[in-house]
C-alpha cells in the first residue's frame, strides 16, 4: 500500500529564511512523488514532480525537492522564504500500478513572518 | 487552455435538497478525479474514471453519492439527500494519457445547512 507522512501540520519562517517541508512515504514498489501548493479558496497547483530521473528536481517558484530512497523522503525546500510563499503544500505519492491515483499527505501549513 | 472548469464555485442548500456539482475537464485527458477536503479529514479520494468508466468508487462515503462521466468532457457529483456533514470543498481533477500529473480544478465550496 501506498502512504504519505507530512511531518508538521505547520511550519513558521520568517522572510528570507530557508524554508523545508518535510515528506515521508510508504511504497512497495518505486513511487512517482509529488509536491503540491494550494492557496487560499483555490484549487491545487503542481510544484514539482519525481518520476524516477534525477533524483533532486527543481519546480517553479524557486522549489526544489530531493528523492533519498534510502530515507524513503522527499522534503521539499527553497533557500529564501518569500511572503507570497504562505499557502498549504501538499506531498503526493502515486505507481504505476495503480493508474494515475495519487495519495495524498495531510499538507503542512507555511506561514511567513515578516 | 481554460483548465479544469468546476460549476458552480459556491453551493448553499438547505439538509434533504439534492446537489449536483460539474466537472469539465482539460480536453484530451483520460482521468477524472473526484475529492472531497475538510479540515477535519483533509483531502480525500471520492472516485475516479478512466476514459469515462468508473474505475475505483470505494472512497463515495454512502448512496447518497453518486458520480457519472456520460462523455470525455463532462461530470457530475450528485448528492441526494444533502446533510450538513457534507458541507466541504469538492474538488474535480483531470490527467493526461501517460503523464503522472493531476491537474486541479478550482472547487466547489458546497454548504449544507
Amino acid at each position: 500500500a501506498q502512504s504519505v507522512t507530512q511531518l508538521g501540520s505547520h511550519v513558521s519562517v520568517s522572510e528570507g529564511a530557508l524554508v523545508l517541508l518535510r515528506c515521508n512515504y510508504s511504497s512497495s514498489v518505486p513511487p512517482y512523488l509529488f509536491w503540491y501548493v494550494q492557496y487560499p479558496n483555490q484549487g491545487l497547483q503542481l510544484l514539482l514532480k519525481y518520476t524516477s530521473a534525477a533524483t533532486l528536481v527543481k519546480g517553479i517558484n524557486g522549489f526544489e525537492a530531493e528523492f533519498k530512497k534510502s530515507e524513503t523522503s522527499f522534503h521539499l525546500t527553497k533557500p529564501s522564504a518569500h511572503m507570497s510563499d504562505a499557502a498549504e503544500y501538499f506531498c503526493a505519492v502515486s505507481v504505476t500500478n495503480t493508474g494515475n491515483q495519487f495519495y495524498f499527505g495531510t499538507g503542512t501549513s507555511l506561514t511567513v513572518i515578516p | 487552455d481554460a483548465g479544469v472548469i468546476q460549476s458552480p464555485r459556491h453551493e448553499v442548500t438547505e439538509m434533504g435538497q439534492e446537489v449536483t456539482l460539474r466537472c469539465k475537464p482539460i480536453s484530451g485527458h483520460d482521468y477524472l478525479f473526484w475529492y472531497r477536503q475538510t479540515m477535519m479529514r483533509g483531502l480525500e479520494l471520492l472516485i475516479y474514471f478512466n476514459n469515462n468508466v468508473p474505475i475505483d468508487d470505494s472512497g463515495m462515503p454512502e448512496d447518497r453519492f453518486s458520480a457519472k462521466m456520460p462523455n470525455a468532457s463532462f461530470s457530475t457529483l450528485k448528492i441526494q439527500p444533502s446533510e450538513p456533514r457534507d458541507s466541504a470543498v469538492y474538488f474535480c481533477a483531470s490527467s493526461p494519457p501517460g503523464v503522472y500529473e493531476q491537474y486541479f480544478g478550482p472547487g466547489t465550496r458546497l454548504t449544507v445547512t
